[in-house]
């Protein structure tokens, strides 16, 4: 059974602080790891990463994958309120559907 | 704009009522999935379906059902067997190769009351 595990469950910090969010997988078949930003209702894309060792980065944001310990990071930097949201790791296989872990909520404190 | 879109956004059965929930995109995206959300979880897989008149279970398919008859819709309907489906469902739609993420409708909140 395809697994995802997301850590830490939630995270409350003020702004201007760096995070660090986890993930760790166990998939047959791998394809790809994303990530995404629920803030009330849909999800909304951030990062697909397929290889191993090329950090994305998107303003603030950046990820990595790690495919031989099975591991991926979202960092933020100086953070701000609006970055509250629960952050999504999924992970896609070549059978064309992705299992997702639970999610970290991050509270951003002003 | 192109994008998906769910209805209705809130919506009420009483047990052991079937409902179904609409899914409309058009992005012309050919592979269409169905999540269910529970509080403080992620998010589970019901079904999938890749191409037009095809479809797969998935993770939690147990008193659903879909169908796949247009490319652009994909309508899940939530049965008197499934036991506990208060839950929030998202739709959602990938574009061809898998090259980018999943884009997703606002969501349905189904109560049981």
């Amino acid at each position: 059974e395809d697994k995802v595990v997301q850590s830490p469950l939630s995270l409350v910090v003020h702004e201007g602080d760096t995070v660090t969010l986890n993930c760790s997988y166990e998939v047959t078949n791998f394809r790809s790891l994303l990530w995404y930003k629920q803030e009330k209702k849909a999800p909304t894309f951030l990062f697909m990463l397929t290889s191993s060792g090329i950090e994305k980065k998107s303003g603030r944001l950046s990820s990595i994958l790690d495919k031989k310990e099975l591991f991926s990071i979202l960092n933020i930097t100086a953070t701000q309120t609006g970055d509250s949201a629960v952050y999504l790791c999924a992970v896609s296989t070549n059978a064309g559907k992705s299992t997702f872990g639970d999610g970290t909520t991050l509270t951003v404190k002003p | 704009d192109g994008g998906i879109t769910q209805s209705p956004k809130y919506l009420f059965r009483k047990e052991g009522q079937n409902v179904t929930l609409s899914c409309e995109q058009n992005l012309n995206h050919d592979a269409m999935y169905w999540y269910r959300q529970d509080p403080g979880q992620g998010l589970r897989l019901i079904y999938y379906s890749q191409i037009v008149n095809d479809f797969q279970k998935g993770d939690i398919a147990e008193g659903y059902s879909v169908s796949r008859e247009k490319k652009e819709s994909f309508p899940l309907t939530v049965t008197s067997a499934q036991k506990n489906p208060t839950a929030f469902y998202l739709c959602a739609s990938q574009g061809p190769g898998q090259l980018y993420g999943y884009t997703f409708g606002s969501g349905t909140r189904l109560t049981v009351v």
